[in-house]
């Protein structure tokens, strides 16, 4: 059974146009992450929620925003994006910072 | 800069041998290593950890050692299985709380 879903798992939008890429889970975690991965590239962490406070990294775009409405459900919004965010984006969960984390299948993105 | 370096993006092994992977890092703070395991369209699944405080951690066909005075580790999978065919991920952390920092990955290729 998925424990970390992704939706959709891909997407295409054009330049500008606003986003939202959606992960939830059933695993009851207290951390969702969000990770950029470029190709041939190292996911990058974006931010992440512990519980409901958000830690933003300080190299994070500020097109990049995120929204966690509730424990199972998390959003990352690019409001304008730009070709170079195309990437895959991988959410993943852990119960505390200083566990395991579990990764989503990702949400490839493209931008036309 | 990258303080996670996998400077091997692929490898090939035959079934049955050993595969080591390999992994240099340059943050001395860095306190805990883990290496992740990811299938084509799948997200990366936790494989393997070790602690500054060891040499070594073995589970299985899976074994990390860590040189702390080199500032590297390896992953050795003996022996090799094709279901092994994957990227792996190697990652280090500050503390265990603080973000995990990935490497590019080495892609793996187990020969029949």
């Amino acid at each position: 059974d998925a424990m970390v879903i992704q939706n959709p798992r891909y997407q295409v939008t054009q330049f500008g146009k606003p986003v939202t890429l959606s992960c939830s889970q059933t695993l009851n975690h207290n951390v969702m992450y969000w990770y950029q991965q470029k190709s041939s590239q190292a996911p990058k962490l974006l931010f992440h929620y512990y519980d409901k406070d958000f830690n933003n990294e300080a190299d994070t775009p500020d097109n990049f925003q995120s929204r966690r409405p509730n424990t199972s459900f998390c959003f990352l919004d690019i409001r304008s994006p730009g070709l170079g965010d195309a990437a895959m984006y991988l959410c993943a969960t852990s119960r505390d910072s200083r566990e395991t984390q579990y990764f989503g299948p990702g949400t490839r993105l493209l931008v036309l | 800069d990258q303080q996670v370096k996998q400077n091997s993006p692929s490898l090939s092994v035959q079934e049955g041998r050993i595969s080591i992977l390999n992994c240099d890092y340059t943050n001395s703070m860095f306190d805990y290593f883990l290496w992740y395991k990811k299938y084509p369209a799948e997200g990366p699944t936790f494989l393997i950890s070790i602690s500054s405080i060891k040499d070594k951690n073995e589970d299985g066909r899976f074994t990390v050692f860590l040189n702390k005075s080199a500032k590297h580790l390896s992953l050795h999978i003996v022996p090799s299985q094709p279901g092994d065919s994957a990227v792996y991920f190697c990652a280090a952390t500050r503390n265990r709380d603080d973000k995990i920092i990935f490497g590019k990955g080495t892609r793996l290729h187990i020969l029949p």
